[in-house]
């Protein structure tokens, strides 16, 4: 069974930093495109960033040159450092796994999410 | 980047009713459209994907049309635990982008 479990989430004031961890189970996590992805009641789902079997990274524009995505094999799990972290930044974070087959596929598995909050 | 606009906002619906949602992207997607429900303190799960293509265990009475820019996801026959917000996705192109979302409520 799929399973991904987020933590790493809290309270963090503005220009702080967090790292969120997905560990993965049930597959091995370096053999998809996996995914973060964030939701806010203002700004509803929001993809972050993603990290693909290559381990190429891609970032969202409001993200890019604040969060790293990365990916440890041994321990099979994908993590997000957020850095300069700001207000907007405030959301739940999802851990998602991408299916598998074409360019970049529907978003089979998620998280239960961890949540992020940045105020003063 | 796509921008995909769904409507309505939200749905109150009785029971056994037909639901419409819709999906309009800013730009042609082809079929990456995909359909996710995600229920009250629940994480979003993938019902429809590539605009029409069932997910394995989802009830017969959701089902998803179209291509392009226009697209539909119909339940047909609401049922009380289908109360949810329906989220549109597209992958067509990076930034992977979703719409606002749809929350169906039963009357």
């Amino acid at each position: 069974e799929v399973q991904l479990v987020e933590s790493g989430g809290g309270l963090e004031q503005p220009g702080g930093s967090l790292r969120l961890s997905c560990a993965a189970s049930g597959f091995t996590l370096t053999n998809y495109d996996m995914h973060w992805v964030r939701q806010s009641a203002g700004r509803g789902l929001e993809w972050v960033s993603s990290m693909d079997v290559a381990g190429n990274t891609y970032y969202a524009d409001s993200v890019r040159g604040r969060f790293t995505v990365s990916r440890e094999h041994a321990k099979n799990s994908l993590y997000l450092q957020l850095d300069s972290l700001r207000s907007g930044d405030t959301a739940v974070y999802y851990c998602v796994r991408e299916g598998t087959g074409g360019h970049i596929d529907p978003f089979d598995d998620w998280g239960q999410g961890t949540m992020v909050t940045v105020s003063s | 980047e796509i921008v995909l606009t769904q409507s309505p906002d939200f749905q109150s619906v009785t029971p056994k009713e037909k639901v419409t949602i819709t999906c309009r992207a800013s730009q042609s997607i082809g079929s990456t459209l995909h359909w996710y429900q995600q229920k009250p303190d629940q994480s979003p799960k993938l019902l429809i994907k590539y605009a029409s293509q069932s997910m394995s265990g989802v009830p017969s009475r959701f089902s998803g049309s179209g291509s392009g820019t226009d697209f539909t996801l119909t339940i047909n026959g609401l049922e009380p635990e289908d109360a949810a917000a329906y989220y549109c996705q597209q992958s067509s192109a990076l930034p992977v982008t979703f719409g606002g979302g749809t929350k169906v409520e039963i009357k």
